[in-house]
């Protein structure tokens, strides 16, 4: 059974363009986080989107979320080298202990 | 203000061993997670807790055993290591009110 599934797993990318990362989950969740993880280190909060039609933004990072659709995504404008790293989308679980059940990740690299 | 510790940073075992991993958090905060992550994967959740003295299974609990005595730690045990534990274990907590998980630094566990 896939749970939480993200596209692509690998992204490699040019600085200055756009791209999106797709997040379909299939749960009847509200509530969808992104994280952040560099090489070899932990994860890094990066979104949490609580509601149908949720938009947040930080910087060049983008993130919304239809719970409708059971779709997130988060879009990458004009891609810099320092946001090279792995993202993971993850909802959480229905019941109070607010389980986080993860995608595998989209390896992102952006090249100068 | 630490955050979330863990203890050890890497250990490498033998098959058949035993061992104890420790996670410390000084945020008071009521819950808190053990999750695993493998090559390719995204976070798995071990077992986890939603106050001092409980403890739930999460995911892949097999093999593991966790305590919450002090409401400020967490540990993870396993009994008699196997090769299949070979992984980097992260410890999180949250707050009971808010949604955001805040990570340890990862324990990079080999069994031999």
């Amino acid at each position: 059974e896939l749970k939480v599934e993200q596209n692509p797993l690998f992204l490699s990318m040019q600085e200055g363009k756009n791209y999106t990362i797709y997040c379909n989950y299939s749960t009847t969740s509200d509530r969808l986080y992104w994280y952040r993880q560099d090489p070899g280190k932990s994860l890094e909060s990066l979104f949490v989107l609580l509601s149908n039609g949720a938009v947040k933004q930080e910087g060049r990072l983008m993130a919304s979320l239809d719970t409708k659709a059971r779709l997130s995504t988060l879009h990458i404008t004009a891609a810099v080298h320092d946001l090279s790293a792995t993202y993971f989308c993850a909802y959480g679980e229905r019941g109070g202990s607010e389980k986080l059940v993860f995608g595998k990740g989209t390896k992102l690299t952006v090249n100068p | 203000n630490a955050g979330v510790t863990q203890t050890p940073k890497f250990r490498v075992l033998k098959t058949g061993q035993s061992m104890t991993l420790l996670c410390a958090q000084d945020m008071n905060h009521e819950y808190m997670y053990w999750y695993r992550q493998d090559p390719g994967m995204g976070l798995r959740l071990i077992h986890y807790s939603v106050g001092e003295g409980t403890t739930a299974k999460g995911e892949v609990p097999d093999g593991y055993n966790v305590s919450r005595l002090k409401k400020q730690n967490f540990l993870l045990g396993l009994e008699s290591a196997a090769p299949s534990q070979t992984s980097v274990y992260f410890c999180a907590s949250r707050w009971t009110s808010a949604n955001i998980q805040y990570f340890g630094a990862g324990t990079r566990l080999s069994v031999l």
